[in-house]
């Protein structure tokens, strides 16, 4: 089955820090990824649509500035937490839409393993 | 704004019993219903529904959805500990709306 990966799959840094994750479709190009962040014993919330070669289309109440997304390529997508806070550690996820080779959207969606921030 | 809603947010039973998991939705642009299954860490694809009526399976897990009434189920028979994880359900098109989750426990 295709396969995203995620890193770091944890990461701990200090308040006033800025955080790089990256999310990587690898046997498939996925023009479209998603981000999300998973409070404890909560759902997926989305946070932003990266689109490659565009900018990020972010949910109401996310903060832009502040999770800077880049979708350099078919294959990359990362997310930058800037300046993190302590109220900014929780799950981050991406997930990765796969499209075939004939542009047809088969829908699915192929989860990375997910990042633990924590920021003391 | 869109909305999904899961039930029973958990349930503990025995193995070998059999589980109905429940997801409603109220979601524009909705093209399918998906079910995931999370463990530790990301969720797992199971099930991706677009046709009424129409029962997926998989082992001894099921699911079928009703785009008249809204709903989804999801159906486990003769659990075992290891089905024992939070189970998602989303709708939508290319942005999913996902729900709580249901957090299931198999006892031995």
């Amino acid at each position: 089955g295709a396969v995203v990966s995620q890193h770091p799959s944890w990461v701990i840094c200090k308040s006033g820090t800025s955080v790089k994750i990256e999310c990587r479709s690898l046997d498939f190009q996925a023009t479209t990824m998603f981000w999300y962040r998973q409070f404890p014993k909560q759902s997926l919330m989305l946070m932003a649509t990266s689109n490659e070669g565009s900018k990020a289309t972010y949910e109401q109440g996310v903060e832009k500035d502040k999770f800077l997304i880049n979708h350099a390529s078919l294959t990359l997508s990362t997310l930058t937490v800037t300046s993190a806070h302590p109220e900014d550690s929780s799950f981050y996820i991406c997930s990765a839409r796969r499209l075939w080779r004939e542009g047809h959207d088969t829908g699915e969606l192929f989860f990375g393993e997910g990042s633990r921030l924590t920021v003391l | 704004e869109d909305k999904v809603v899961q039930s029973p947010l958990s349930l503990v039973v025995h193995e070998g019993d059999t589980v109905t998991l429940n997801c409603s939705y109220e979601v524009t642009n909705f093209r399918s219903l998906l079910w995931y299954k999370q463990e530790k860490k990301a969720p797992t694809f199971l099930f991706m529904l677009t046709s009424s009526g129409i029962e997926k399976k998989s082992g001894r897990l099921s699911s079928i959805l009703d785009k008249k009434e809204l709903f989804s189920i999801l159906n486990i028979t003769a659990t075992q500990t290891g089905d024992s994880a939070v189970y998602l359900c989303a709708g939508g098109h290319y942005k999913l709306t996902f729900g709580k989750g249901t957090l299931l426990t198999v006892n031995p």
